[in-house]
């Protein structure tokens, strides 16, 4: 089975503040993890992901195997980047069909 | 947007009545999805599509049910509607056939369903 937890519902930070939303993840095999935002009122869009190791609108994410965790960072927080965010991992779910798994989400709200 | 559309945008409906939701798209992808999100329980799988007429179930399909007679149309039919049922429905598109996109999915707008 696989699992995504995102221990924070709410996250609050002022503009410039760093800013970092957790996600750890239960996965028994090699997990392909990625990072989707909702802004308000808009479609779910992908942020980044593990495997191409990138960095968009300055947020970064480091997978550790060790501490199955893939926590989301941002030196610092601007205000458009208050939305909803949501971890998930890609698993296999048999013949050559794969599923995501979310999280339950951290609403980010950046104060000025 | 990776061509995807939902009909309709919002609804309202009576407990017990039947209703069905669109998903469209234009760009040939095959494999499709339907979620539910509601406040403190994320996004959840409802059904997804590995084909035309392949379908298989997610994690909440109790009272929902899907067809795929054309790649690119996904319906989701609610037989008898109620109000757990009330929340904002997406679907999604993915081409699990590149190893880097395995997990990259595109979102519709999403359905805004009421139950009364």
């Amino acid at each position: 089975a696989q699992r995504v937890t995102q221990p924070e519902k709410l996250l609050s930070v002022f503009k410039g503040a760093p800013v970092e939303l957790k996600c750890n993840y239960s996965y028994s095999g090699s997990p392909e993890l990625f990072w989707y935002v909702q802004y308000s009122r808009q479609r779910l869009q992908l942020l980044l992901r593990h495997i191409s190791r990138e960095s968009i609108k300055g947020f970064t994410a480091d997978l550790n195997k060790g501490e199955t965790s893939f926590h989301l960072k941002k030196p610092f927080a601007q205000e458009e980047d208050s939305a909803m965010y949501y971890c998930a991992l890609s698993g296999y779910s048999g013949g050559s069909n794969y599923k995501l798994t979310f999280g339950k989400g951290t609403l980010l709200t950046v104060n000025p | 947007d990776a061509g995807i559309t939902q009909s309709p945008r919002h609804k309202v409906t009576e407990t017990g009545t039947p209703v069905t939701l669109r998903c469209h798209q234009t760009e040939n992808h095959r494999y499709m999805y339907w979620y539910r999100q509601d406040p403190g329980h994320g996004l959840r799988l409802i059904h997804y599509s590995y084909g035309v007429k392949d379908t298989d179930k997610g994690e909440v399909s109790d009272g929902y049910s899907v067809s795929r007679s054309k790649t690119e149309d996904f319906l989701l039919t609610l037989e008898s509607a109620t109000s757990s049922q009330t929340s904002v429905y997406f679907c999604a598109i993915s081409r699990p056939g590149l190893a880097a996109l395995k997990g990259t999915q595109y979102f519709g707008p999403g359905t805004r369903l009421l139950v009364l």
